[in-house]
């Protein structure tokens, strides 16, 4: 079983759709996720970090963590355009190398006008 | 915004060659990282660095690779003999602090050094 799964898309939806993003992860020591979001040929950038369970909200974007299922999700409200770009989940262990991060695959999201 | 910077964007080598990649990492940050992206594949893990020597490497960061900062602005990943299967994007990453609290955890990317093997 992969330490992170996440389907790759690609993911199309009009503009003004709520986006659902997800992963699934194997290990339950994975204490701090995040989102980020890729450009084409670009660095990741992060978009939410959560430590441990629970939601959090900015702006159109919610992430939420449920540990008891080891699963992540990302929702973004009103979609738009320029949010067309590869989301990227991602993991890591408790606080002696949170910098050392578990990526899933990337799902690929596509907002048409 | 305070950036991570990456230089070359692209580099092109041929196999055998050794290439080096050099990163400015955030000024305040402590800790630096090297991840690798093949095309279509998931971002993976290299290399941490911290106080000046590595603190965790990954099965892929092999005897070809080592990493230096020089300085106490410059980070580089050097891959001495350039394999075909090193082409990827390199991305350098740096983190202000672990632990709990505000700003803690939060890796910056740069936006990559596209290595191409031939």
């Amino acid at each position: 079983q992969k330490e992170v799964e996440q389907d790759p898309g690609p993911l199309s939806v009009p503009e003004g759709a709520i986006v659902s993003l997800n992963c699934t992860y194997s290990n339950s020591a994975f204490q701090y996720f995040m989102w980020y979001r890729q450009y084409s040929r670009k660095g990741p950038e992060l978009l939410m970090y959560t430590y441990s369970s629970g939601n959090k909200e900015d702006g159109r974007f919610t992430a939420q963590v449920d540990k008891s299922s080891k699963y992540i999700s990302l929702f973004i409200r009103d979609s738009q355009p320029s949010d067309s770009a590869t989301y990227l989940c991602a993991m890591t262990r408790g606080s002696s190398n949170t910098g050392k991060l578990i990526f899933g695959q990337g799902t690929t999201l596509q907002v048409k006008p | 915004e305070p950036e991570v910077t990456q230089t070359p964007s692209h580099q092109v080598t041929q196999m055998g060659q050794e290439v080096i990649l050099r990163c400015v990492p955030i000024s305040n940050h402590l800790y630096f990282y090297w991840y690798r992206q093949i095309l279509g594949q998931k971002v993976e893990f290299l290399v941490s660095f911290y106080n000046n020597e590595i603190s965790e490497k990954s099965e892929i960061f092999d005897d070809q690779f080592s990493v230096e900062r020089p300085d106490g602005s410059n980070f580089t990943l050097k891959i001495r003999s350039t394999k075909l299967e090193d082409s990827a994007m390199y991305f350098c990453a740096s983190l202000l602090r672990q632990g709990r609290g505000s700003g803690a955890n939060v890796l910056t990317f740069g936006a990559g050094s596209r290595l191409t093997v031939l």
